[in-house]
């Protein structure tokens, strides 16, 4: 079975300051990795995925991520962040399929990022 | 080209109590998945519909079941309400052939309360 774990439940920065977003996963397959964001009262909106190839992935908004498969993660980053970043912050994984099928994301628990000015 | 849309917004039964939730998908997606997320939790899978019919299920009772219809809307049923049903439902749509690279259109949810 794959797990998702976000170290931080919460990460307060300042604006324009650099941040980083834990993830670590656990699966005994190889895996597609995603992050996706929840602003308040809206859904969720997938900032950046890796599916293969290059390790280092460009999402939407500024952001992006290192797939480090020797140590089971995958950290979101942004090196100045905005105040309309504050959102929460969702990292999913799942189990590549070898058919067209059926297929389910398996979600960490969140990190909320609060930005103050 | 309007997105994922679902009702009703916020929701309040009681225990033992009957719940329908409805989603209408994107313009063109074929595939309806059905998600619940506990307050301060993130999304768990509850089930997954294509060509009117489950195609995946999630660890949830047989109280949660589920219905496409031939315009590929889709309808969450939860029987039985217990307090912990409380809770933010998402509504995800895709196309098929897209679902396995985590193409997913979420709705903003329904939120149901359960007292």
């Amino acid at each position: 079975a794959q797990s998702v774990t976000q170290l931080d439940s919460q990460v307060p920065v300042f604006e324009e300051a650099p941040v980083e977003l834990r993830c670590n996963y656990s699966s005994s397959v190889s895996v597609y990795l995603f992050w996706y964001v929840q602003y308040p009262n809206q859904g969720l909106q997938l900032l950046l995925k890796y599916l293969s190839g290059s390790t280092l992935v460009k999402g939407i908004n500024g952001f992006e991520a290192e797939f480090n498969k020797s140590q089971t993660s995958f950290h979101l980053r942004k090196p100045s962040v905005h105040i309309s970043d504050t959102a929460e912050y969702f990292c999913a994984v799942s189990e590549p399929l070898s058919f067209q099928g059926a297929q389910k994301l398996v979600f960490g628990q969140g990190t909320r990022l609060t930005i103050n000015p | 080209d309007a997105g994922v849309t679902q009702s009703p917004t916020h929701l309040i039964k009681t225990r033992g109590q009957q719940v329908t939730l409805r989603c209408s998908p994107k313009s063109g997606h074929d595939t309806v998945s059905w998600y619940q997320q506990a307050l301060g939790q993130g999304p768990q899978f509850i089930f997954q519909y294509y060509e009117e019919e489950e195609r995946q299920r999630g660890n949830f009772p047989d109280r949660f079941s589920g219905h496409q219809f031939p315009n590929y809307s889709s309808e969450l049923n939860v029987n039985a309400l217990l307090l912990g049903d409380s809770a933010l439902y998402l509504c995800a749509s895709s196309l098929l052939y897209r679902i396995n690279t985590g193409e997913l259109f979420f709705g903003e949810g329904s939120r149901l309360t359960v007292l």
